[in-house]
């Protein structure tokens, strides 16, 4: 299979914990974008890279978020201190950037986070 | 005021009926407009997208862009079960792209 593949797929951790997911992307594409989304929400934008470089990170995106895609390939997505808000499906995408079209983006089947 | 807004329903029509989805957006910059599917459990994936304003085509789905109304719908003719899924739409001004929360559609046998 050469689509997205997060891991892991389902992490159940104690407020508190640290927890880091795992994105790899279509081997060809530059681009590489976090969402996340919540029950009866569309996907909110976390961040995106272009090749190596993290380009945008959401405003609502506290501290305690941080994301790496060393040398523009796979990427991690850690949460430190998890809070019970913290509970949602992390997706991951990649998109091959065309010009100014930002691209198809195709999604990972995500990681479902649950904080207790 | 957010910058994308979409009804998320649920909204259930007979097999066969023409269905309609809407997003409005605040956002005057947004220039391609698009339409995700996700079925329960995975990830979005692309229907189809527009560039501007204007009407797009491809087979029972047309996409139509009012950028002066901030308007943007979706159309499904011939509607079959298989096309229950949640609808967003999604925009861009530039390399972010923002999501809608999504419509749930039923389509009843």
């Amino acid at each position: 299979d050469t689509g997205v593949s997060q891991d892991p797929r389902h992490k159940i951790t104690k407020r508190g914990q640290n927890v880091t997911f795992r994105c790899d992307p279509i081997s060809e594409h530059n681009r590489l974008y976090w969402y996340r989304q919540t029950l009866g929400q569309g996907p909110e934008f976390l961040t995106y890279f272009q090749n190596e470089a993290q380009l945008e990170k959401s405003r609502l995106l506290s501290d305690r978020f941080s994301a790496e895609r060393p040398k523009g390939s796979f990427s991690t997505l850690e949460i430190q201190r998890t809070e019970q808000g913290d509970s949602a499906m992390y997706l991951c995408a990649s998109s091959l950037e065309m010009g100014i079209f930002p691209g198809e983006l195709f999604f990972g089947e995500g990681s479902r986070l649950t904080v207790l | 005021q957010k910058e994308v807004e979409q009804d998320p329903g649920p909204l259930s029509v007979p097999e066969g009926a023409i269905v309609s989805l809407n997003c409005t957006y605040s956002n005057s910059a947004f220039q391609y407009f698009m339409w995700y599917r996700q079925y329960s459990r995975k990830g979005p994936e692309l229907l189809m997208y527009t560039y501007s304003s204007g009407n797009k085509e491809d087979g029972r789905f047309t996409a139509q862009v009012d950028k002066s109304s901030k308007y943007i719908s979706l159309f499904i003719r011939d509607s079959q079960p298989s096309d229950s899924a949640t609808y967003l739409c999604a925009m861009s001004a530039g390399d972010k792209i923002i999501f809608g929360k999504g419509t749930r559609l039923h389509i009843l046998p």
